[in-house]
């Protein structure tokens, strides 16, 4: 059974970088999609983007500039760097897997955009 | 951005059906994703493509789409049924993941 683990500094100052690493266990990395998604407190979800496993990426246009997703295949982690934090990032950050998929509705070609599995989310403060 | 509408709470005896409604204008082209969210915990799936169920979830829980609006339908709701309920989508490109500012459930 896969799981997933979010890892990195709970507490970050405001101009900085948050940094977080997610470790898939009990799977392999490729052949997914692996997402990022955060929780402020009280509050409802964002999705903040995703990684294929071959590196290529997607990222909510609200947070673009901002943001940048890794992937080590040969470590089964993926990774999120967010840059010039504020007290607005402050969030549970959560890591989840999104699995491959396509499907066909008016001529075009959609990707299934579910997460099936997710991690049990980082605590990230940001505050000096 | 792309915007998904919940109604933000609702509140049932145990026993009774409940039903979580979700609209969004790119609907009818986009499957909707709907997930289970207790205190403390990690958002759970219980409804993709519309209307399946991944293993191990309830048969009380199904899902139904029409238009512009999805609907997540809990028969015979249970005590542990109480949750915050988000739906999920995407915008008309395919692109935008969004989610819907989630739907509290109470059980009497």
């Amino acid at each position: 059974q896969v799981q997933l683990q979010e890892s990195g500094p709970g507490l970050v100052k405001p101009s900085e970088t948050l940094s977080l690493t997610c470790t898939v266990s009990g799977g392999s990395i490729t052949t997914y999609y692996w997402s990022w998604i955060r929780q402020s407190p009280g509050k409802g979800l964002e999705w903040i983007g995703y990684i294929y496993y071959t590196g290529s990426t997607d990222y909510n246009p609200s947070l673009k500039g901002r943001v940048t997703m890794s992937v080590d295949t040969s470590n089964d982690q993926f990774s999120l760097i967010l840059t010039s934090v504020t007290a607005a990032d402050t969030a549970v950050y959560y890591c989840a897997r999104r699995p491959p998929g396509y499907y066909s509705n008016y001529g075009k070609t959609y990707y299934y955009h579910y997460m099936d599995v997710w991690g049990k989310g980082a605590t990230v403060t940001v505050s000096s | 951005s792309y915007e998904l509408t919940q109604t933000p709470s609702v509140s049932v005896s145990p026993g009774q059906t409940v039903m979580i409604s979700c609209s969004g204008d790119a609907l009818p082209i986009q499957y909707a994703y709907w997930y289970q969210q207790k205190p403390g915990q990690a958002p759970l799936l219980v409804i993709y493509k519309d209307s399946e169920r991944p293993s191990g979830i309830p048969e009380r829980f199904s899902g139904s789409s029409s238009g512009t609006e999805v609907t997540l339908t809990i028969s015979g709701v249970q005590a542990e049924d109480e949750a915050d309920y988000y739906c999920q989508s995407t915008d008309n490109s395919g692109t935008y993941v969004a989610f819907g500012g989630g739907t509290k459930l109470t059980v009497l």
